[in-house]
C-alpha cells in the first residue's frame, strides 16, 4: 500500500492567495483527518470525516479555512485567503474504526510569505 | 483539555532507560502513542484501551492507569534510533478524535 499521500510537499504563496493541499487516504479507510503543526500550537485537529461526511470541525480556526471530501479517495484543505500566520505543516491521516491506528502522510510545508 | 506530558526533553545516552508521562484531567477512552523524527510525519507507536492490558513490543511498551487517567510510556535500554519527539494522543469519546499533546524531545547519544 502507498500509504497516506498528501500534495504538495511544499507550498509557498503570498498573503491573500487561495492554498488548497490535497490527501488521498489509504484505500478502505472510512476516516480521514487533518492536522496543523507548529511550534507554538503542537499538532492541532482541524476537521475529520467519516465515509466523507464532516463530523467535528470545531478546529478549523476561522472561515477562511475549508475542508471537503468528494469521494472516499480524495480529500481537500483551502485556505483563501492565506496569511502569514497560516505557515505550517499541514498533515493529513486515515483510519479505519476496526483499527484506531492513524497513518499520517508526509506533510504538506505551507509558507505565506 | 490538551494531555499534559512530562517531561518536555529529555537525554539520555545509548543504553539507557526513560519514562515519558501523559495525563488527562478528563477520563479517557484510549490512548495512542506516536513518534516523530525531525522533518518527518508522526508514526504509530501502540493504542492502550480503557480496561486494557499493558501493550509493548521490543523494548517499548506502555500501560495505562484508568484512576489516574494518565498513560506512561517506557523506553528501556535506548538506542539511538528511538530519538525524536514522542506524542501522546488522547481520545475521549472511542470516536477516533485524538487531543495530542504537546510532545516530549528524547534525545538518544552515543
Amino acid at each position: 500500500d502507498a500509504g497516506v499521500i498528501q500534495s504538495p510537499r511544499h507550498e509557498v504563496t503570498e498573503m491573500g492567495q487561495e492554498v488548497t493541499l490535497r490527501c488521498k487516504p489509504i484505500s478502505g479507510h472510512d476516516y480521514l483527518f487533518w492536522y496543523r503543526q507548529t511550534m507554538m500550537r503542537g499538532l492541532e485537529l482541524l476537521i475529520y470525516f467519516n465515509n466523507n461526511v464532516p463530523i467535528d470541525d470545531s478546529g478549523m480556526p476561522e472561515d477562511r479555512f475549508s475542508a471537503k471530501m468528494p469521494n472516499a479517495s480524495f480529500s481537500t484543505l483551502k485556505i483563501q485567503p492565506s496569511e502569514p500566520r497560516d505557515s505550517a505543516v499541514y498533515f493529513c491521516a486515515s483510519t479505519t474504526m476496526t483499527k484506531g491506528i492513524q497513518y499520517f502522510g508526509a506533510g504538506t510545508r505551507l509558507s505565506v510569505l | 483539555q490538551q494531555p499534559v506530558q512530562s517531561p518536555q526533553a529529555v537525554i539520555l545516552r545509548e543504553g539507557e532507560d526513560a519514562v515519558i508521562n501523559c495525563s488527562s484531567s478528563k477520563a479517557l477512552y484510549s490512548v495512542h502513542w506516536y513518534r516523530q523524527k525531525h522533518g518527518e510525519a508522526p508514526v504509530f507507536l501502540m493504542i492502550l484501551l480503557k480496561g486494557g492490558e499493558q501493550k509493548g513490543h521490543d523494548k517499548i511498551s506502555a500501560s495505562f492507569n484508568e484512576k489516574k487517567q494518565q498513560s506512561s510510556l517506557y523506553l528501556t535500554a535506548s538506542q539511538l534510533s528511538y530519538s525524536g519527539t514522542y506524542f501522546c494522543g488522547t481520545d475521549y469519546q472511542g470516536a477516533q478524535k485524538l487531543v495530542f499533546g504537546q510532545g516530549t524531545r528524547l534525545t538518544i547519544n552515543p
